[in-house]
């Protein structure tokens, strides 16, 4: 398996709503990433994991909370979101952390939040 | 702080044509560039990295260059092909900002039939 996956491609949810985004990797990687893509812009980093603990967080406010249950597996969950958090988020992998590594995209999930 | 750009925002060519896309960095203390497609809507493919010690890679119809002391790197497509049309985004990792990507804005890339 040499895929990133993302689950739900779409998702559509009010303000007061609570969501999760889901991305899972079997290729045995150790670092696992969150970026946030609006339109027309490149991606923006938001968060990494490595080896299941929270490496970097790039001062994401705390609607969005991340979590890492294991080593395949980045889950994002999303509460009291804001209209302009609308945008493609994108999940990436790589072997490890180390800067040397490639980084392998997901598909993304597009989000609107009315 | 690391700036990435890429030029031309935007290129429009007739199937055939091989054609370059740019990526200029600001500071030439870097890891490595990668670069990525993305089709609209999608996420990003992975089409090249190359490491700062390397000059150049190549995938199929994909060359990449690197020169690290100009900061320039360039993406080489041969015989380009109307299932090329996507975004190409070169993006860089720098010592002195923890190693994260730096992504330019992206050329978007229109292959006419």
């Amino acid at each position: 398996d040499t895929e990133v996956t993302q689950t739900p491609k779409h998702l559509v949810m009010g303000m007061t709503n609570k969501k999760s985004l889901k991305c899972e990797q079997h290729m045995g990687h150790r670092a696992m990433y969150w970026y946030k893509q609006k339109a027309k812009k490149p991606p923006e980093l938001m968060f990494v994991y490595s080896y299941e603990k929270l490496s970097i967080n790039e001062s994401v406010p705390s609607r969005f909370s991340p979590e890492c249950p294991n080593s395949s597996l980045l889950n994002l969950h999303l509460h009291a979101l804001q209209p302009e958090d609308s945008a493609l988020y994108l999940c990436a992998s790589s072997f490890r952390e180390e800067s040397y590594n490639e980084q392998f995209f997901g598909p993304g999930t597009r989000l609107t939040v009315l | 702080k690391q700036e990435v750009t890429q030029i031309p925002a935007a290129l429009s060519v007739p199937e055939g044509e091989n054609l370059v896309l740019n990526c200029s960095f600001t500071d030439s203390a870097i890891y490595n560039l990668q670069w990525f497609r993305q089709d609209p809507g999608k996420g990003l493919t992975s089409l090249l990295l190359i490491q700062s010690s390397q000059r150049e890679q190549t995938s199929g119809r994909l060359n990449a260059s690197l020169d690290k002391s100009s900061g320039r790197s360039t993406l080489y497509i041969a015989a380009s092909q109307p299932g090329d049309s996507a975004t190409y985004l070169c993006a860089v990792r720098t010592y002195n900002q923890g190693g994260k990507l730096i992504f330019g804005q992206g050329t978007e890339l229109s292959v006419k039939p």
